[in-house]
């Protein structure tokens, strides 16, 4: 079965310092990926999505980045972190073109920025 | 831009109650909507919805689609302390020839179910 990871649980981070959160997939292959943010009261907004190794997609200007280094790996990062990065991050994975469609989140990072 | 809108916000029941929960949507080549409930951490899987009319059924949770009308309905019968959570709604749009690949899906707020013992 598939099971997805996410590290770390929770992150406190200056502001202005670095971002790394990890996200790994265990079970499939070639999984479309997702990073997601859940601010406090708001719904979830997409950051980024992957169909493949090196292939991101941004869909919000910030001052993130994400990176998929291999196939069940993806990663988020900041140079500098903001006040406003604060909020619950949540990775996804779902089976690139298959019979299921349901998109299956991984635990999440609770990161506070402060 | 795809939308997607819940109703209510919130809702407070008490246990043994029926409630139920509304998503409307605005989405460009609708292919389907999803379910989800969000308790402490990540969303977990409810219903995946693509056809008007059919009733998906899990136990006491049951939820339609009407692609006429754009939108969905989660009912619970039943409630318990348990079904405390948040409910996300989500659709999902054919991705296009120049976006092949991508099945991303644009989530609403959330309502957030309160039962109370």
């Amino acid at each position: 079965s598939q099971t997805i990871h996410q590290w770390p649980a929770t992150l406190v981070q200056p502001v202005g310092s670095p971002l790394s959160l990890e996200c790994t997939v265990e079970g499939t292959s070639n999984p479309n990926l997702y990073w997601y943010r859940q601010a406090a009261g708001r719904g979830l907004q997409l950051l980024f999505y992957s169909v493949g190794i090196g292939q991101i997609s941004s869909e919000v200007p910030q001052n993130l980045s994400a990176s998929r280094p291999q196939d069940r790996q993806f990663i988020l990062s900041s140079k500098k972190l903001l006040l406003s990065d604060s909020g619950f991050y949540l990775c996804a994975w779902k089976v690139w073109g298959g019979v299921r469609y349901e998109q299956y989140f991984g635990p999440g990072t609770r990161l506070t920025v402060t | 831009e795809d939308k997607v809108v819940q109703s209510p916000l919130s809702l407070v029941v008490h246990e043994g109650d029926t409630v139920t929960l509304n998503c409307s949507y605005e989405v460009t080549n609708f292919r389907s909507l999803l379910w989800y409930k969000q308790e402490k951490k990540a969303p977990t899987f409810l219903f995946m919805l693509t056809s008007s009319g059919i009733e998906k059924k899990s136990g006491r949770l049951s939820s339609i689609l009407d692609k006429k009308e754009l939108f969905s309905i989660l009912n619970i019968t039943a409630t318990q302390t348990g079904d405390s959570a948040v409910y996300l709604c989500a659709v999902e749009a054919f991705p296009s020839i120049s976006n092949f690949g991508n099945e991303k899906l644009t989530f609403g707020t959330g309502t957030r179910l309160t039962i109370i013992p």
